[in-house]
């Protein structure tokens, strides 16, 4: 079946630094990827998608590639903020089949950036 | 995108009890979604809920403990029945708009 990992957490990061979260996947077909953002006490916002090999995502500074020879969708940003601190959760969707459009999700990574 | 929201956004019930969730959507959508995330974990599918057909459990979920209505295309409750303290989570709804999912800000449920 579908899966998604996450590189484990927590992330602590200074402002200004350069953040990556790794995101692996395992689909059958040709999922689209996603990832969101949940800011403490608040539910999940899209931050980005990928519908396709070689798309890039990217918002709010944020950026991720579908890679698809390594099955990855690696988050990046150049420049982190106080602001960004939340969990980031890597997702797929695989339309139709038996798996529909719901989505599997990793496990999330909590990134903390300090002033 | 559609605006979602839930009702209650939390709640603290006694073992044995029952409470229903209400999602709401600002649009009519076709496909809606109810999942469940444990302290500190990741999100979990409860089910898939279409407008006018009974809605689809995943594995480990059943209708007598999370029975779902689906009455309107705007509009489902997710109830969580003869609760016990494993079920504290946050309940999340979504809907599918185009090839995305957008969800409501949850349901924080403890258990005591």
């Amino acid at each position: 079946g579908d899966s998604v990992t996450q590189m484990e957490g927590p992330v602590t990061l200074s402002e200004e630094a350069f953040l990556t979260i790794n995101c692996t996947y395992t689909a059958t077909g040709y999922p689209s990827l996603f990832w969101y953002v949940q800011y403490p006490g608040e539910g999940l916002q899209l931050l980005l998608k990928a519908t396709k090999a070689d798309d890039k995502g990217s918002n709010k500074g944020f950026e991720a590639t579908y890679r698809k020879e390594t099955t990855s969708f690696h988050l990046e940003k150049g420049s982190v903020q106080v602001s960004d601190s939340a969990v980031y959760f890597c997702a797929l969707s695989s339309l139709g089949g038996t798996s529909g459009s719901r989505l599997t999700f990793g496990e999330g990574t909590q990134l903390t950036v300090n002033p | 995108s559609a605006v979602i929201s839930q009702k209650p956004s939390r709640d603290i019930c006694q073992r044995g009890t029952s409470l229903t969730i209400q999602c709401q959507v600002d649009s009519q959508v076709t496909m809606m979604f109810w999942y469940r995330q444990q302290p500190g974990q990741s999100l979990t599918l409860i089910a898939t809920a279409n407008q006018g057909s009974e809605a689809t459990y995943e594995s480990g979920f059943v209708i007598d403990k999370f029975p779902i209505s689906r009455p309107n295309l705007t509009f489902s409750t997710l109830t969580v029945s003869n609760m016990s303290p494993e079920d504290s989570s946050i309940y999340l709804c979504s809907v599918l708009w185009g090839l995305e999912q957008y969800f409501g800000p949850g349901t924080r449920l403890t258990v005591t």
